[in-house]
């Protein structure tokens, strides 16, 4: 069965400096993974996804994520966060049967 | 493209009502999934349609229900609201079994 822990329910960091968002999966066979930002009170919308192509995949607004199935991890990080990155990020691993399994999702909080 | 689009995007009912949902998918796209979003329970699967028909269904009850049109726009019912109902219902759609794309979600309160 698949399944995907978000590690972190919270993260604060300070404007300008790295963010990493940790995320291990489960899953009986190769997956895909994605990441998914949600802003308040708005949808979810892609920042990247992993689909058994190149395991460091390159998102949205300079987010990227490594893929390492040793580890099992697909962490999602920035080099350096803004303001308007503080929102709640979703890890999704997608299951066998095409179900979408997210994550519990982990909260940024961006400091001045 | 227009992206996903969820009518209405707010409502408020009342225990015992019953209400419809709205989505329509980015054109192209046939497959249709619905989630749940509260605070305690996190994203929840409901249901999945492709070509007018449910392809996955989650753990909900009966009072869950959807459909899906041959234009692939969708509809999801929950009658006999409760309380605990109230929620942000997300729909996402999708080309087949590809990436996901997700509406604004609509939010749904329960007096």
């Amino acid at each position: 069965a698949q399944s995907v822990t978000q590690l972190d329910s919270h993260v604060s960091v300070s404007e300008g400096t790295p963010v990493l968002l940790r995320c291990n999966y489960s899953s009986s066979y190769s997956p895909s993974l994605f990441w998914y930002v949600q802003h308040p009170n708005k949808g979810l919308q892609l920042l990247l996804k992993y689909t058994s192509a190149a395991t460091l995949v390159k998102g949205i607004n300079g987010f990227e994520a490594e893929f390492k199935k040793s580890e099992t991890s697909f962490h999602l990080t920035k080099p350096s966060d803004h303001m308007s990155d503080a929102a709640e990020y979703f890890c999704v691993v997608r299951s066998g049967t095409y179900k979408y399994i997210f994550g519990t999702g982990t909260r940024l909080k961006v400091l001045a | 493209k227009a992206g996903v689009t969820q009518t209405p995007r707010y409502l408020i009912k009342t225990r015992g009502q019953q209400v419809t949902l709205s989505c329509s998918p980015i054109s192209g796209h046939r497959s249709v999934s619905w989630y749940q979003q509260t605070p305690g329970q996190g994203l929840q699967f409901l249901f999945e349609y492709f070509s007018e028909t449910q392809r996955n269904k989650g753990n909900f009850p009966g009072r869950f229900s959807g459909r899906q049109f041959s234009n692939s726009r969708s509809e999801m019912n929950v009658s006999t609201l409760e309380l605990g109902d109230s929620a942000l219902y997300l729909c996402a759609s999708s080309l087949s079994q590809d990436t996901q794309y997700f509406g604004p979600g609509t939010r749904l309160t329960v007096l």
